[in-house]
């Protein structure tokens, strides 16, 4: 079975442009949540969707969006970016947004993102 | 929200002797604990997890404690292998949140010399 699958898996920006990552949850999982891991951090939770809504936020400025497609699917979007947001960006998925014995969340390989 | 301490931050031990990483956290409501190993071009892999209704729970090499009222939770690796080098995350799951928000460590280099 194919895990969690992200794209692209490196990409450079310029400040101020967009950028836009994608995600395929595990099978079955119904549930997206993304992550920026800072070099020399440990990940930081930005969203959680689950049935195409959000169920969750981090403390992110409103630049950081995201949303999640019928088949599960999500994209995170960032605009106006800046030189800060370099990092690696991680999908996780699960079955469910919360329950007794379905918490776990199993990561991507990430989308490394350089804004320069 | 919840706030998690990892020590240490990097650790080198010989191949064949056992490495120790620990985690604090903050808020005692807190029940599900995971553990991932990071490695570049494998991603980040859950390795083992815990809740709080035990104490200890093993797989292998690897061996995860939990003391709820000391807030912390260790990570035990016997054994170690080179292959075992990599970037070890522990995680909380926020009791407060009705969602799953993982609060994560720093991160602990484990560094196996053959």
């Amino acid at each position: 079975d194919a895990g969690v699958t992200q794209s692209p898996t490196h990409l450079i920006k310029t400040r101020g442009q967009h950028v836009t990552l994608r995600c395929s949850p595990i099978s079955g999982h119904k549930s997206v949540s993304w992550y920026q891991q800072v070099l020399g951090q440990g990940p930081q939770f930005i969203f959680q969707y689950y049935e195409k809504e959000e169920r969750g936020r981090g403390n992110f400025p409103d630049r950081f969006s995201a949303r999640q497609f019928p088949n599960y699917s999500s994209e995170l979007n960032v605009n106006a970016l800046l030189l800060g947001d370099s990092a690696l960006y991680l999908c996780a998925s699960s079955l469910q947004v919360r329950g007794v014995g379905v918490n776990t969340i199993y990561f991507g390989e990430g989308s490394w993102l350089t804004v320069v | 929200g919840e706030n998690v301490e990892q020590h240490p931050s990097t650790l080198s031990v010989q191949e064949g002797d056992s490495a120790v990483i620990k985690c604090t956290y903050s808020d005692s409501a807190s029940n599900y604990f995971p553990w991932y190993k990071q490695e570049l071009g494998k991603g980040s892999q859950l390795i083992i997890d815990i809740r709080s209704n035990v104490g200890e729970k093993k797989d292998q090499r690897i061996a995860v404690t939990l003391n709820k009222t000391a807030k912390h939770f260790s990570l035990h690796i016997t054994e170690t292998q080179p292959e075992d080098s990599a970037v070890y995350f522990c995680a909380v799951l926020g009791a407060a949140d009705n969602f799953n928000k993982f609060y994560f460590g720093s991160g602990t280099k484990l560094n196996v010399k053959p």
